[in-house]
C-alpha cells in the first residue's frame, strides 16, 4: 500500500522560502511509470496543481507557469522522497498543501495524497 | 483560478440520484483528456473517486459512476446517502497550460 507523509513548518514569514517533504513508502521516487505531484488548496483559489517529478531515463520536471521561477520540486532517491521549495512566499501563498501520486495506471490522476500541512505565510 | 466549471452546490435526499457537471474546453477535457473525480471530507485530503472518465478504484461503490463528452463530463451519484455530504472536484490535463487543472468544487448535500 502506497502512503505520502508529509512534513515541514507551518508558518513561514514573508519572502522567505518554504520548504515541504513528502516520504514515500509503498513505491519509488525514480519509478519509471509514476509521477510526483505537489497542489495546494485555499479557499480564494481553490485546488491548484503546483508542479511535478518523475524518472524516465532521467528525471523531468514540470511547474505552473503561474509561479514563475519561484518553484523547485526535488527527489531524493537516498530517502525515497521528495521536497518542495517556494522562494519569495506571500501571504497569497497560504493554503494547504498536498503531496499525490500520479500512478502507473492513469496519465494525470492522482490516487494516493499525503495528509496535507497547513502553511500560513505571516510574519 | 480554476480552469473547470462545476455547480458550487447540489442536493437530494436519500435514495435519489443527484449529477455534477463539470465544463471545461477544447484544451483539456474536449482535448479530449480524461477527467478524474475527487471526494474530499472537510480536513482532509482529496480522495479518487473515479478516474479515466468512468473507472472506480477498488472500494468505491457502483453507486457512483462518470462520463464525459466533448469538453464536459459528469459524475452521478444513485442511491444518495448521508455519507455522500462531502464536496466533489473534477480534474484533466490541460495542454495550454501543460498543467492538471481542477473544477470549482460542488457540495452534496443531503436532505
Amino acid at each position: 500500500q502506497v502512503q505520502l507523509q508529509q512534513s515541514g513548518p507551518g508558518l513561514v514569514k514573508p519572502s522567505q522560502t518554504l520548504s515541504l517533504t513528502c516520504v514515500i513508502s509503498g513505491d519509488s521516487v525514480s519509478s519509471n511509470s509514476a509521477a510526483w505531484n505537489w497542489i495546494r488548496q485555499s479557499p480564494s483559489r481553490g485546488l491548484e496543481w503546483l508542479g511535478r517529478t518523475y524518472y524516465r531515463s532521467r528525471w523531468y520536471y514540470d511547474y505552473a507557469v503561474s509561479l514563475g521561477s519561484r518553484i523547485g520540486i526535488n527527489p531524493d532517491t537516498s530517502k525515497n522522497q521528495f521536497s518542495l521549495q517556494l522562494n519569495s512566499v506571500t501571504p497569497e501563498d497560504t493554503a494547504v498543501y498536498y503531496c499525490a501520486r500520479d500512478p502507473p495506471y492513469c496519465l494525470s490522476c492522482l490516487d494516493v495524497w499525503g495528509q496535507g500541512t497547513t502553511v500560513t505565510v505571516s510574519s | 483560478q480554476s480552469v473547470l466549471t462545476q455547480p458550487p452546490s447540489v442536493s437530494g435526499a436519500p435514495g435519489q440520484r443527484v449529477t455534477i457537471s463539470c465544463t471545461g474546453s477544447s484544451s483539456n477535457i474536449g482535448a479530449p483528456y480524461d477527467v478524474h473525480w475527487y471526494l474530499q471530507l472537510p480536513g482532509t485530503a482529496p480522495k479518487l473517486l473515479i478516474y479515466v472518465n468512468n473507472n472506480r478504484p477498488s472500494g468505491v461503490p457502483d453507486r457512483f459512476s462518470g462520463s464525459r463528452s466533448g469538453t464536459s463530463a459528469s459524475l452521478a451519484i444513485t442511491g444518495l446517502q448521508a455519507d455522500d455530504e462531502a464536496d466533489y472536484y473534477c480534474q484533466s490535463y490541460d495542454f495550454s497550460l501543460n498543467a492538471y487543472v481542477f473544477g470549482t468544487g460542488t457540495k452534496v448535500t443531503v436532505l
